[in-house]
């Protein structure tokens, strides 16, 4: 059974900061790892897929990275803004047949200073 | 392009009652999936429609249920509420088929039912 650790559970930093989300997963058999974005209250925004056979994706400030083999992703923000305050959520997707799994962390919230 | 619509936003239910939530999925998209999520924790997979039918289901009781109609839109009915009940509960489309890879999630904002 897949499970998904984020830790810590919450961050706070300084704006203007670099920053990294850790995490963790015990199937290393998965199909690709995805990022969201989740403001309270709210649904998920989706910021990076990572498919089982790539090790990294960027978009603007973000940037992750996959290492299957050790079951761990990280999540990079450069330059942090007080807008990115948000929780972050990771989730791996597993398949077994014509059947797929998403198993998602609990998450990690983060508020970034002014 | 209108993504991933849910309504009601929210809605006050008493324990015992049922509850309607509804779901248009991103347009072009043929899969919708619903999750509850608690506070503080991650989204729990109830199941997913394709087709027209229940392809998969999460560990959830038969309290939960769904239904996917032709233009791919979808309804999650939950009967005789309970107070645990009470979460934000959110419907992620996606396309599925032969040739698809990668199964990218489009999440709604979710609806949110308080159950008193």
């Amino acid at each position: 059974k897949q499970e998904v650790t984020q830790i810590p559970a919450a961050l706070s930093v300084p704006e203007g900061e670099n920053l990294v989300l850790n995490c963790s997963f015990t199937d290393s058999a998965i199909y690709n790892l995805q990022w969201f974005r989740q403001d309270p209250g709210k649904g998920l925004t989706s910021l990076l897929l990572i498919q089982s056979s790539q090790r990294e994706q960027t978009s603007g400030r973000l940037n992750a990275s996959l290492d299957k083999s050790s079951g761990r992703s990280t999540l990079y923000i450069a330059a942090s803004q007080p807008g990115d305050s948000a929780t972050y959520l990771c989730s791996t997707l597993t398949r077994t047949g014509a059947n797929s799994k998403l198993t998602f962390g609990k998450g990690i919230t983060l508020s970034v200073r002014p | 392009d209108a993504g991933v619509t849910q309504s009601p936003t929210h809605l006050i239910k008493t324990r015992g009652q049922q509850v309607t939530l509804r779901c248009s999925p991103k347009s072009g998209h043929d899969t919708v999936s619903w999750y509850q999520q608690a506070l503080g924790q991650g989204p729990q997979f109830i199941f997913q429609y394709y087709e027209e039918e229940e392809r998969q289901r999460g560990n959830f009781p038969d309290r939960f249920s769904g239904h996917q109609f032709p233009n791919y839109s979808s309804e999650l009915n939950v009967n005789a509420l309970l107070l645990g009940d009470s979460a934000l509960y959110l419907c992620a489309s996606s396309l599925q088929g032969p040739g698809i890879v990668g199964e990218k999630l489009f999440f709604g904002s979710g609806t949110q039912p308080s159950v008193l």
